[in-house]
């Protein structure tokens, strides 16, 4: 049973553009959310994260939303760059418990010239 | 970087054989994470130790098996090796209790089983 949903699987963009990745959960127990960038080769990098009490968190180009009441939270990339072309994962975490990270299915974004 | 560590880089064993992978995590760092990653999935969490022990598993059978040392290494075993453990093994480290969750990621060892 996948506890935290993703989509799309891919996704490509224009330079310039906004790439928006969206992800689901359903435990009410999770209490921070995370997004990681993956190049081949490389293990996950933290990007950004969220806990449930704001709404949206800003870091450069990098915007989370978050929607407590539908259980859903987004990672928007503003001004998407060809170097942003990755393979972003969502996931989710209990709060300080055994700490068992649930990971999405990922999203490859490519970023067109 | 993350400052976490992984070894070896790439490795290849047959059916039914046993491996060791390794990882070294940031200094102060006193619990570790193993995941494994299938092509084109996410990661899925194997278990966990904090202080030496095990303190969380996901589902996985008890082939898998890990040890943390005192000097912020640790080691994944896998025995009887399956053609579906061919998958990238990543494990991950931080400070149980510190920033939020926050684990960083080594590189991964990618192992081929054939």
């Amino acid at each position: 049973q996948q506890q935290v949903k993703q989509s799309p699987q891919s996704l490509i963009v224009q330079k310039g553009g906004i790439s928006i990745i969206n992800c689901a959960y359903e435990n009410t127990a999770f209490d921070y959310f995370p997004w990681y960038q993956q190049f081949p080769g490389k293990g996950p990098a933290l990007l950004i994260a969220i806990r449930p009490d704001v709404s949206e968190k800003k870091e450069g180009r990098f915007t989370i939303s978050f929607n407590k009441s539908a259980k859903q939270f987004s990672l928007h990339i503003m001004d998407s760059q060809p170097g942003d072309s990755a393979t972003y994962f969502c996931a989710a975490s209990p709060a300080n418990t055994g700490n068992q990270f649930y990971f999405g299915t990922g999203t490859s974004l490519t970023v067109i010239p | 970087e993350t400052g976490v560590t992984q070894s070896p880089t790439h490795l290849i064993k047959t059916r039914g054989q046993q491996v060791t992978l390794r990882c070294s995590s940031q200094s102060g760092h006193n619990t570790v994470s193993w995941y494994q990653q299938a092509l084109g999935q996410g990661p899925q969490f194997i278990f966990q130790y904090y202080r030496e022990e095990e303190n969380g598993r996901g589902n996985f059978p008890p082939r898998f098996s890990g040890l943390q040392f005192p000097n912020y290494s640790s080691e994944l075993n896998v025995n009887a090796l399956e053609l579906d453990d061919s998958a990238l093994y990543l494990c991950a480290s931080r400070i149980a209790g510190g920033s939020y969750n926050e684990q960083f990621f080594g590189p991964g060892t990618r192992l081929t089983v054939l």
